[in-house]
């Protein structure tokens, strides 16, 4: 069964310091990968995915994205993080399901960033 | 605004009580998804919708659940006869194929007294 993983439930940041936001997945088959960021009270916003090819994928607001597959890992990565990017983080792997056409995503728990001046 | 659009974003209902929510996909997205989600956790899969048709439906999804996709265009998701463990966030999401990203509303907050 497709899983995915976040191991940190808060990643705390100092204003223009680098983030990372940790997630690792469990896949049968080729992994379709996905980040999405949900601010309080609103629906979440897609960041960014790897379907396939180049294993650092870039974004939305900045943010990128390395697909590991030896380490089965694809952690979201910022170079420079801001207050605003202060949010919940979900990472997600499509469900493959029976017959591998269905598409809906299988979420992480999330990560809340925190991102201070 | 063009976006997936979900009524109404908030429902508080006495237990027992029936609710119905509404989604409206964006319009060109043949795909329409259901989830829930919980506090403290992300979202869970609910049911699918391949424009008019239900392909699959979740465990989560109980007999009491029932969603329905009239046209393939807006979607409904109907809850009989609530608990109090059906409080949670529904959201509604489309896409436009398998390998696309799915566009979330703003979802519907649902408290059951």
């Amino acid at each position: 069964a497709q899983s995915v993983a976040q191991p940190e439930d808060q990643v705390n940041v100092a204003e223009g310091n680098p983030l990372t936001v940790k997630c690792t997945y469990s896949v049968s088959g080729n992994p379709y990968l996905f980040w999405y960021v949900q601010y309080p009270n609103r629906g979440l916003q897609f960041l960014l995915k790897y379907i396939t090819g180049d294993n650092l994928v870039k974004g939305s607001y900045g943010f990128e994205a390395e697909f590991n597959k030896s380490q089965t890992s694809f952690h979201l990565k910022k170079p420079s993080a801001l207050v605003s990017d202060s949010a919940l983080y979900f990472c997600a792997v499509r469900d493959v399901g029976y017959g591998g056409s269905q598409g809906n995503l299988i979420f992480g728990k999330g990560t809340k960033l925190s991102v201070k001046p | 605004d063009t976006g997936v659009s979900q009524n109404p974003r908030h429902k508080i209902t006495k237990r027992g009580q029936n609710v119905t929510f509404r989604c409206d996909p964006i319009s060109e997205h043949n795909r329409l998804y259901w989830y829930r989600q919980t506090l403290g956790q992300g979202p869970e899969f609910l049911t699918y919708f391949q424009n008019e048709a239900q392909l699959e439906k979740s465990r989560l999804l109980s007999d009491r659940f029932s969603a329905e996709r009239p046209k393939g265009s807006f979607s409904t998701l109907e809850i009989q006869r609530t608990e109090q463990g059906d409080s949670a966030m529904y959201l509604c999401a489309s896409s436009s194929g398998t390998f696309y990203e799915q566009f979330f509303g703003p979802g519907t907050r649902l408290t059951v007294l």
